[in-house]
């Protein structure tokens, strides 16, 4: 089985402070691990993704990812937070499990930019 | 290049009513899933399949059924559709290794 925790529903920062997002995981396999970011009213789309390569993960709009085993964890950060960040950020588990693919994911954490 | 296209993107039913909402990709994916949406809830799991004729229950698959006959169409069926079902449902898709790929979402509301 596998599942996603995400500490916080919502996270506040000020524009040009540094963002931490928590997201731990549990899985009985190697895990593939995924965060996704969602704008109002849009779809999900991909922030950046770790499967078993290098274990700090840079994705798009200057964010980054470290996977670390020892702590179950793949917490999102970017340096300085801008107003366009704001959005809903999901974090997702998936492996191999019975052939499929299929991701798990977090309950979500609202990121909250003020000028 | 469409990706993961659904319809509609908006529909209001009655309590009782049926309805199917459209999934279709184009990127030969094995795996397509159908997810919900609700505040505070996350994305959970209705169903998913891991190829044509094979579909599999997920997290919260009651009042839900779905069937996959081509790789690329995998439609979800409310069967009576009750207040407890509205939500934003997502539809994705993806394949060994790779990240899930997602369509623009159809909000349902069941009065």
């Amino acid at each position: 089985a596998q599942s996603v925790t995400q500490l916080g529903s919502h996270v506040s920062v000020s524009e040009g402070a540094l963002v931490l997002l928590r997201c731990n995981y549990s899985s009985s396999v190697p895990p593939y691990l995924f965060w996704y970011v969602q704008y109002p009213n849009q779809g999900l789309q991909l922030l950046l993704k770790y499967t078993s390569a290098a274990t700090l993960v840079k994705g798009i709009n200057g964010f980054e990812a470290e996977f670390k085993k020892s702590e179950t964890s793949f917490h999102l950060t970017k340096p300085s937070a801008h107003m366009s960040d704001a959005a809903e950020y999901f974090c997702a588990v998936s492996h191999a499990s019975g052939g499929s693919y299929i991701p798990t994911f977090g309950r979500g954490t609202s990121l909250i930019v003020h000028p | 290049n469409a990706g993961v296209t659904q319809t509609p993107k908006f529909q209001v039913l009655k309590t009782g009513q049926s309805m199917t909402l459209q999934c279709a990709q184009d990127m030969n994916h094995e795996y397509m899933s159908w997810y919900r949406q609700d505040p505070g809830m996350g994305l959970r799991l209705i169903h998913y399949s891991v190829g044509a004729g094979i579909t599999d229950q997920g997290e919260v698959p009651n009042g839900y059924n779905v069937s996959r006959s081509t790789t690329e169409d995998f439609p979800l069926r409310l069967l009576s559709a009750a207040p407890s079902q509205t939500s934003v449902y997502f539809c994705a898709s993806g394949a060994p290794y790779t990240e899930a790929f997602f369509g623009q979402g159809t909000r349902l509301t069941v009065v």
